[in-house]
């Protein structure tokens, strides 16, 4: 099975900042990769797939990057409603597998 | 607008079954894959079946294979998930996920309903 290794598992951060969150592969998946986010007792929310491709909808200050084994969901603008945890999930091999999460909370 | 809604949930002995529902609505449910998600407390996502847009083909995680059965019918809107011999470990949040592309699955997952709490405790 690849394993996906999400990093920090937590970060604190101000409204405004810039956020990274990376992910990383047990083994090349191309550009499997796709990134959620959620909040807690809510549905999860579909964001980016095939590692940078935006989901309709989703604000512009959300963005993918990365093929092989390393990629990043950046944030450009921390904004409020941006408090959750993402996930990123590969989907090179099927039924794909979930990182265990990156949860982003207010400084 | 997409919607899904799980029902189901609710506190189960070890041993027991379970029936989660999920009402689809908002799209052409007969032309999509369909999973089931879970999460346990403290934990992260973790996929647990598939079923194909037929209903012809259906997945499931090692963990669940051979204790539960997903189903759907179409002509309800409706994708299930039967669980039986439940385990302490199947204590999660189980969600319903719809997949992105039409036909085949995907696992690209981009509507989630807002989940159903499943309890296994005695």
């Amino acid at each position: 099975d690849i394993q996906m290794t999400q990093s920090p598992s937590s970060l604190s951060a101000s409204v405004g900042d810039r956020v990274t969150i990376t992910c990383r592969a047990s083994q090349n998946i191309s550009s499997f990769l796709n990134w959620y986010q959620h909040k807690s007792g809510k549905a999860p929310k579909f964001l980016i797939y095939a590692a940078f491709s935006l989901q309709s909808g989703v604000p512009s200050r959300f963005s993918g990057s990365g093929s092989g084994t390393d990629f990043t969901l950046t944030i450009s603008s921390l904004q409020p409603d941006d408090f959750a945890t993402y996930y990123c999930q590969q989907t090179y091999t099927n039924p794909g597998t979930f990182g265990r999460g990156t949860k982003v909370e207010i400084k | 607008e997409v919607q899904l809604l799980e029902s189901g949930g609710g506190l189960v002995q070890p041993g027991g079954s379970l029936r989660l529902s999920c009402a689809a609505s908002g799209f052409i449910f007969s032309s999509y894959a369909m999973s089931w998600v879970r999460q346990a407390p403290g934990k992260g996502l973790e996929w647990v079946s598939a079923i194909s847009a037929s209903g012809g083909s259906t997945y499931y995680a090692d963990s669940v294979k051979g204790r539960f059965t997903i189903s759907r019918d179409n002509s309800k809107n409706t994708l299930y998930l039967q669980m039986n011999s439940l385990r302490a470990e199947d204590t999660a949040v189980y969600y319903c996920a719809k997949d992105r592309e039409r036909g085949y699955g995907d696992y690209v997952f981009d509507y989630w309903g807002q989940g159903t709490l499943v309890t296994v405790s005695s």
